[in-house]
């Protein structure tokens, strides 16, 4: 089975800095995901990663460590608009391309 | 370019009921996702399609529940007599078959069952 944990909810003010971490435990790797998902509305991509580094996209960052499970998500120069829940996913075996395991969600709530 | 939508937005019936949700992927995707979400939790995986074939079904799609996809463009989902565990917020998503494979939703349908 697979096991993918992040906190609950974080807040924090606006043009501050957030970090969302996620930790997986699964049956092979083949990249993890992030989705922003505001309150009634459809999750949207935000990153990618496969490979153990730092993904950069503007005001989000996300970062994995294959060997340690772990990735977590920047939020720099927070705005209203960043509150919202977000998903951290996991693509385990290859023979499961359409199948990812999302964690809860982390709600941030940004104050102003 | 219209993403992927789902009809209807919200279905209210009573237990017993069937029925049956609409997905239209991106146009130029091939695979097809039914996901679901409840309240406080990431979406759950129900079932996926590669054109018109289904390739997986996860064991929490019970008997009650059947997706097709018959042209290998818009999809369904029924569920035959609705219980009160199956209010959800039920979930399609489309990609092109691709490496990182990312996953466009629609906004979903929430089925509420009384």
């Amino acid at each position: 089975g697979q096991n993918i944990d992040q906190p609950t909810e974080m807040t924090a003010t606006e043009g501050a800095i957030v970090q969302i971490n996620c930790t997986y435990q699964t049956s092979g790797f083949n990249g993890l995901f992030w989705y922003q998902q505001h309150a009634g509305e459809a999750p949207t991509f935000l990153s990618y990663n496969v490979l153990d580094g730092l993904e950069e996209k503007g005001r989000f960052s996300s970062f994995l460590s294959r060997s340690k499970g772990y990735s977590y998500l920047l939020l720099k120069e927070l705005q209203m608009k960043d509150s919202a829940s977000y998903l951290c996913a996991v693509r385990g075996r290859t023979d499961s391309w359409g199948k990812l395991q999302f964690g809860a969600g982390t709600q941030v709530v940004v104050t102003p | 370019d219209t993403g992927v939508s789902q009809d209807p937005r919200h279905k209210i019936t009573k237990r017993g009921q069937n029925v049956t949700f609409r997905c239209d992927p991106i146009s130029e995707h091939n695979r097809l996702y039914w996901y679901r979400q409840t309240l406080g939790q990431g979406p759950e995986f129900l079932t996926y399609f590669q054109n018109e074939a289904q390739l997986e079904k996860s064991r929490l799609l019970s008997d009650r529940f059947s997706a097709e996809r018959p042209k290998g463009s818009f999809s369904t989902l029924e569920i035959q007599r609705t219980e009160q565990g199956d209010s959800a917020m039920y979930l399609c998503a489309s990609s092109f078959e691709s490496g990182n494979e990312k996953l466009f939703f629609g906004s979903g349908t929430q089925l509420s069952v009384l």
